[in-house]
């Protein structure tokens, strides 16, 4: 399966600190995006990222992407009680509008 | 409406009865997208509508499971002989035109609860 794993599955931080989420893919793609769920409910879309772009940002957001090593990871810096949610990456298999979303993980920002 | 709606929010119904699950996409967004989320799981691909064409069907666990989109607009996901392991949240997410580089717009989910 091209699914993507998000690492860690879990992960809880104090207000102020940074989160750095990892996910890892298996087939090549064309884009990634990264998206945040709040309280099991619809997602929200945060970022895309091309396979020919290595980092992008978007406010507190960074976003990597290693495309020889199958992986990207989201940094939110700065975090905040309000970033408390779920965190998925979405991955196209080779840039069809089929995206694969992993498993996600679970973040809380502790005020 | 400003965004993908859908209804019922929750659902709870007994095993063995259908049940039905509304999608409203945002307007002139001709892509269409149900999705099924376990307790703690990723979303996992049910079924994708593009305008006129046929839709890719590929990600239905059974054929119990079945969709459609009328006039191109509001989609409704049907569940047969409902299960218990059926029991999830069911998204529903629409694009402009489904590419690549498009981001997807969700709804806020169906809770069903199958007992």
């Amino acid at each position: 399966s091209q699914q993507g794993e998000e690492d860690p599955q879990a992960l809880s931080i104090q207000e102020g600190e940074n989160a750095t989420m990892n996910c890892s893919y298996k087939t090549s793609i064309n884009n990634l995006q990264w998206y945040r769920q709040n309280s099991g409910r619809g997602l929200v879309h945060l970022i895309l990222i091309r396979s020919n772009e290595r980092e992008k940002h978007s406010g507190r957001l960074r976003v990597t992407l290693d495309t020889s090593k199958k992986s990207s990871s989201l940094l939110i810096t700065a975090s905040r009680a309000a970033d408390t949610a779920s965190y998925f990456c979405a991955t196209d298999a080779g840039g069809t509008y089929k995206y694969i979303f992993g498993t996600g993980t679970r973040l809380k920002v502790l005020a | 409406g400003a965004g993908v709606s859908q209804s019922p929010s929750n659902k709870v119904t007994e095993k063995g009865k259908d049940v039905e699950l509304r999608c409203d996409p945002i307007s002139g967004h001709t892509a269409l997208y149900w999705y099924r989320q376990s307790l703690g799981q990723g979303l996992e691909f049910l079924i994708y509508f593009q305008g006129n064409s046929a839709p890719d069907k590929s990600g239905l666990p059974s054929d119990r499971f079945s969709a459609e989109r009328t006039g191109g607009s509001v989609s409704t996901l049907t569940i047969q002989r409902t299960q218990q392991e059926d029991s999830a949240v069911y998204l529903c997410a629409s694009s402009p035109r489904g590419g690549a580089k498009e981001t997807q717009y969700f709804g806020p989910g169906t809770r069903l609860l199958v007992l």
